[in-house]
């Protein structure tokens, strides 16, 4: 079965410090890809940053890095310069085109809080 | 572009009742699902659509109809409402299955609340 394991529900950081969240995800495919979604207190699923699972170079957006370790099916975020904006839930995703259709596995979040 | 739009935003019901959440795109994605979110469960997927008329279960379909009449809809039915079905209910879009670099698009969700 497809999981996604999200190890820490919730985390904490001071403002401009950088934190870390981890994914781990366990799938037999060879070719999907994984995301990592931003959930505000407004409940909208906000798409943070991407990966190829056929790539090896990490994806960046502006402050937000991934650590994408593929023999260990690891896929972590990191945020620098953390801001108050940032404080959310973080959901762990992977896609996998199955049988025809496609499916998002999600993990079940890490709440991450912001401290000024 | 509206991108997901879904309504109500808010629905309370009772044990036993029917209703249906709404969920429409206009960005002529083929490929639309509809997810549920509970406390520490994170999201999973109900029923999706590949594109018209062609629908199917996924992982938790149980007390769940949909239909896809249109590219634009996908409506999402509860025959017989039961407080399991208490939930935040999200639809998704995206383009067709060819695309390699597929982004889900997500409404702003449903909160239901079953009595």
């Amino acid at each position: 079965a497809q999981t996604v394991t999200q190890s820490q529900p919730e985390m904490s950081v001071q403002e401009a410090e950088t934190v870390t969240l981890s994914c781990t995800y366990d799938t037999s495919e060879s070719d999907y890809y994984l995301f990592w979604y931003k959930q505000p207190p407004s409940r909208q699923m906000i798409l943070v940053i991407r990966q190829e699972a056929y790539k090896q170079q990490n994806a960046t957006e502006n402050r937000f890095s991934v650590n994408f370790q593929k023999a260990a099916k690891s896929f972590s975020l990191k945020i620098s310069d953390s801001q108050l904006g940032d404080a959310a839930m973080y959901f762990c995703a992977y896609r996998i085109l199955q049988g025809g259709s496609e499916k998002l596995v999600f993990g079940k979040g890490t709440k991450l809080t912001v401290n000024p | 572009n509206a991108g997901v739009t879904q309504t109500p935003k808010f629905q309370v019901l009772k044990t036993g009742q029917s209703m249906t959440l709404q969920c429409a795109q206009d960005m002529n994605h083929e490929y639309m699902s509809w997810y549920r979110q509970d406390p520490g469960m994170g999201l999973r997927l109900i029923h999706y659509s590949v594109g018209a008329g062609i629908t199917d279960q996924g992982e938790v379909p149980n007390g769940y109809n949909v239909s896809r009449s249109t590219t634009e809809d996908f409506p999402l039915r509860l025959l017989s409402a039961a407080p399991s079905q208490t939930s935040v209910y999200f639809c998704a879009s995206s383009y067709d299955l060819g695309s390699s670099y597929n982004e889900q698009f997500f409404g702003p969700g449903t909160r239901l609340t079953v009595l």
